[in-house]
């Protein structure tokens, strides 16, 4: 079946580390994003990549890294310079010219301890 | 700025009763999405509104966009349990020199009382 696979689904941290999320889909989109989502709030971009070799930043990139090699496959990063990490991640995909219509991955969350 | 506010924010409902929740948004847009989330889980999409006067139903839920009020509703009809959840509205701007941007409400949390 099509779907977006987000892993590890549960995660946890010592500050001071990198710690790298899967995101990959099959459903031969084009664009991918990444998500982060605090209890009570909105979800807010990361980063989102529209083509493979290319992505731009979202509204709250600091502390974060990702990469587009392949089409299938936009991981993420989270350096030891983000300041508060712990959050649920999600990372979603579209056809190109339907940017508002998301498919989400179950989600990623990454606890520091 | 772009902004999308929802309101209420949480929504305790009896079962079998009626309610709205509504979707507003900064500036003009004829793109809207309503996804929804269940606890500690991922968002699924509900309703795709593509144009002025857009209504879309989808069995006890009813989605509208009125674009010159740069409102959406989302209209929950004779309320049941399976539906307690996170509603989010999605607004799709176009910026000239930034290409499209999606930017999501706060969400509103709704739970269904028996």
């Amino acid at each position: 079946d099509g779907g977006i696979t987000q892993s590890p689904k549960y995660l946890f941290r010592k500050e001071g580390q990198n710690v790298t999320l899967s995101c990959e889909q099959n459903l031969n989109h084009d664009a991918m994003y990444w998500y982060r989502q605090d209890p009570g709030q909105g979800l807010r971009l990361i980063y989102y990549s529209q083509i493979v070799n290319d992505f731009q930043k979202g509204d709250i990139a600091e502390g974060y890294s990702v990469s587009r090699e392949k089409k299938e496959s936009f991981p993420l990063t989270v350096t030891s310079a983000q300041k508060n990490p712990t959050a649920f991640y999600l990372c979603a995909s579209s056809p190109r010219r339907r940017t508002g219509e998301l498919f989400f991955g179950e989600g990623s969350r990454l606890t520091v301890l | 700025e772009l902004k999308v506010e929802q309101n209420p924010l949480f929504l305790s409902m009896q079962e079998g009763k009626n309610y709205t929740i509504y979707c507003n948004y900064s500036t003009t847009s004829d793109r809207l999405y309503w996804y929804r989330q269940d606890p500690g889980k991922s968002l699924e999409s509900l309703f795709v509104l593509l144009s002025n006067g857009a209504v879309k139903q989808e069995g006890r839920l009813m989605a509208s966009l009125d674009t010159k009020a740069r409102l959406s509703t989302l209209h929950i009809t004779a309320a049941v349990h399976d539906l307690s959840a996170t509603y989010f509205c999605a607004v799709d701007f176009r910026l000239l020199e930034y290409g499209n941007k999606l930017v999501f409400g706060a969400g509103t949390i709704l739970r269904v009382k028996s």
